[in-house]
């Protein structure tokens, strides 16, 4: 049973930095591409970004490009978004996810975790 | 503003059969396979339909998806009322170079 735990959120002000960090187990981490989707208060999904199964190619949404990193650490079978420059729009729930298939690129979310809660507020 | 385009809500009475729409564009439905996802309240969401018309395993074959240029769709037949939930559609887009998805459609089962 593939297990995906999210933690690092919380509370933090406009204009400071937060990792969050996804913990994988039951499958075999390096081999798949990963995501992160958020969620805000009340609205739909919005995909945030993506990262290669060797995490040499990394894919953002326009919302976030240059604020956020996405990386991994593959002997750790861990996902991190590293989030800059926070505005109060970036908070929501935010997900990791598994892409469908080994070392494609596929944007099918087959596994995900429960979230974490990030809310920016002064 | 998302960039797939679905009905806020739709809504059916048990046994009854109600499909939700989802328009793109050329660089995202029209070129790539569609993906559907059902969320519950209060829980993460759920991989419903894959490539446009595959239920991964365990989910009842009352849900399709189909594809027609760059519009598709979600079908439920049977409708039951564990079906109440949001459902969102979402598509990797070749300009974007990455996942779009749409606003979310409200089901409700009356």
């Amino acid at each position: 049973q593939v297990q995906l735990v999210e933690s690092g959120g919380g509370v933090v002000q406009p204009g400071r930095s937060l990792r969050l960090s996804c913990a994988a187990s039951q499958f075999t981490f390096r081999t798949y591409v990963m995501h992160w989707v958020r969620q805000a208060p009340g609205k739909g999904l919005e995909w945030v970004a993506g990262i290669s199964n060797d995490g040499n190619k990394k894919y953002y949404a326009d919302s976030v490009r240059g604020r956020f990193t996405i990386s991994r650490d593959n002997s750790k079978n861990t996902l991190y978004l590293q989030m800059n420059s926070l505005r109060a729009e970036d908070s929501a729930v935010y997900f990791c996810a598994t892409d469908s298939t080994p070392m494609l690129v596929v944007g099918i979310f087959d596994h995900w975790g429960q979230g974490s809660l990030v809310t920016v507020s002064s | 503003q998302s960039v797939l385009t679905q009905p806020p809500s739709a809504s059916g009475t048990p046994g009854q059969r109600v499909t939700i729409s989802c328009s793109g564009t050329t660089s995202n439905i029209g070129s790539n396979i569609v993906n559907w996802y059902q969320q519950l309240p209060g829980t993460a969401p759920k991989l419903l339909i894959s490539s446009t018309n595959q239920r991964p395993s365990g989910v009842p074959d009352r849900f399709s998806g189909s594809k027609f240029g760059t519009s598709a769709s979600l079908a439920i037949s049977g409708l039951q009322s564990e079906d109440e939930a949001d459902y969102y559609c979402s598509a990797w887009d070749d300009i974007l170079d990455g996942v779009v998805f749409g606003g979310g459609t409200k089901l409700t089962v009356l």
